[in-house]
């Protein structure tokens, strides 16, 4: 049982470069969330995905796209990436599904994205 | 819209000595979930403890514990007999309950260093 993993641990990009960050979960959980985390500062939830087929804008959404591919799997994509996008990047996936309640979130170990 | 505050961005404690981070929250709901996550240097995020907002008994998991005073919107945590393994970031947040009212995101603080000395 992995939990929640994701692929690359490292990535080093140029400006103008576009790349697709992984997430899957073995916990057989119905919604998946992308945060980035800034120095300094908390995490911030970018997408989630409250059950397969669906997906919904976080509080910071701007150049940023997402799959939900099935219920293990939920990537994050960016399409052209920009030096502020440098971050690092977090999966996370709980039990909650549409009709679900706030609960506990698991985290993967997170992606170090530097945007160049 | 929701905000955490942790007021105090770096700690230090003793090796067995007992340590509180503190956390206030600003929120209009009455009810929610409130956690913290600890974040070791492996970067890796890690649920220490949760409270749901209508349970009135303070939560507690081994060594952790928290002081909730949802009146005063107050949500700390208190480490006892801290070890080497409880040096790492933590993190107060909170969630709304219901999924109407965008249940599903956490609004994390900008957390606390905790350092725990030999």
């Amino acid at each position: 049982n992995a939990g929640v993993t994701q692929t690359p641990k490292f990535q080093v990009l140029k400006t103008g470069q576009s790349m697709t960050l992984q997430c899957a979960q073995d916990m057989n959980h119905n919604s998946m969330y992308w945060y980035r985390q800034d120095p300094g500062m908390g995490l911030r939830l970018i997408y989630y995905s409250a059950s397969e087929g669906t997906t919904d804008k976080g509080e910071v959404p701007n150049g940023y796209n997402v799959s939900r591919l099935n219920k293990r799997e939920f990537s994050l994509r960016l399409e052209s990436a920009a030096p502020s996008q440098t971050s690092v990047y977090f999966c996370a996936s709980s039990e909650a599904g549409l009709a679900g309640v706030g609960d506990t979130q698991y985290f993967g170990p997170g992606t170090r994205l530097t945007v160049l | 819209a929701q905000t955490v505050t942790q007021s105090q961005p770096e700690m230090s404690v003793q090796e067995a000595e007992t340590v509180t981070l503190s956390c206030t929250y600003d929120t209009s709901e009455n009810n929610y979930y409130l956690f913290w996550y600890k974040q070791p240097p492996s970067r890796q995020m890690i649920l220490v403890i949760r409270q749901e907002a209508y349970k009135q008994q303070n939560a507690t998991e081994n060594r952790f514990s928290v002081n909730f005073q949802k009146a005063a919107k107050s949500f700390s945590l208190k480490i006892s007999d801290s070890q080497l393994g409880d040096t790492a970031m933590y993190f107060c947040a909170f969630m709304k309950l219901h999924p109407w009212a965008g249940s599903y995101q956490l609004t994390f603080g900008k957390g606390t260093k905790l350092s725990v000395i030999p």
